[in-house]
């Protein structure tokens, strides 16, 4: 296992234009969850998946972003109508959430981030 | 609401000198979760430690070392006979699983540490 893996590293896109995103996480690990990082600022969260479940999202993300995991494998984030305001690397991370250590975050593993530029 | 603070924002030093990084947190959950993480120019962050609020103990590997002190709420990272692969910038973050949200973590801005030759 090689980690979390993210695909595109970097992508540009023209203000307007749909881009995706896509997240493949440590293989064992349950939990998926998507951070955003603008310069200067340490990543917000924005949402997480438990398995196939999405169970929360965060104010900054807004309708223009939905992000999914089907089978509860590897994610995708989308983003609508990008906007110049969109720009910022995008994170993904993993961890293992041992049922009898129920609220754990244990082994919580982050991939090397795509850098989405809106020009 | 979770609070990181990581008041330095640039910290620079000459190779071989102590350094320590400040993290001070505000959260009213009682059980809760401190990372550190380093991130190079390269991007990817870097997990360092975790500390659960339960565990006061400080903790030392190799040149690195944690003072956990839950009476000030402050998690701080001391580097000791610093090195130029040290540069980068390092964030302290919170989770409190099990608080009535996600275990996303909420991360400081960050300090940048510059390590000169």
């Amino acid at each position: 296992d090689t980690g979390v893996s993210q695909d595109p590293r970097h992508k540009i896109t023209k203000r307007g234009q749909n881009v995706t995103f896509r997240c493949d996480p440590i293989s064992e690990h349950n939990r998926l969850y998507w951070y955003r990082q603008t310069l200067g600022q340490g990543p917000e969260f924005l949402t997480y998946f438990q398995n196939e479940a999405q169970l929360e999202k965060s104010r900054l993300l807004s309708d223009r972003f939905s992000a999914e995991r089907p089978k509860g494998s590897f994610s995708t984030l989308e983003i609508q109508r990008t906007e110049q305001g969109d720009s910022a690397m995008y994170l993904c991370a993993s961890s293992f959430l041992r049922e009898k250590h129920r609220g754990t975050p244990y082994g919580y593993t982050f991939g090397s981030g795509t850098r989405l530029t809106v020009v | 609401a979770q609070k990181v603070t990581q008041a330095q924002t640039e910290i620079s030093v000459v190779e071989k000198e102590d350094v320590t990084l400040d993290c001070v947190y505000e959260t009213r959950d009682t059980t809760y979760y401190l990372f550190w993480y380093k991130q190079p120019p390269s991007g990817e962050l870097v997990f360092l430690i975790r500390r659960n609020s339960f565990d006061e103990q400080n903790e030392i590997s190799g040149r690195y070392s944690w003072n956990f002190q839950k009476s000030t709420s402050s998690f701080n990272f001391t580097i000791t006979a610093s090195q130029v692969v040290d540069s980068a910038v390092y964030f302290c973050a919170l989770a409190s699983p099990g608080g009535g949200g996600a275990d996303g973590l909420t991360f400081g801005k960050g300090t940048h540490l510059i390590i000169q030759p």
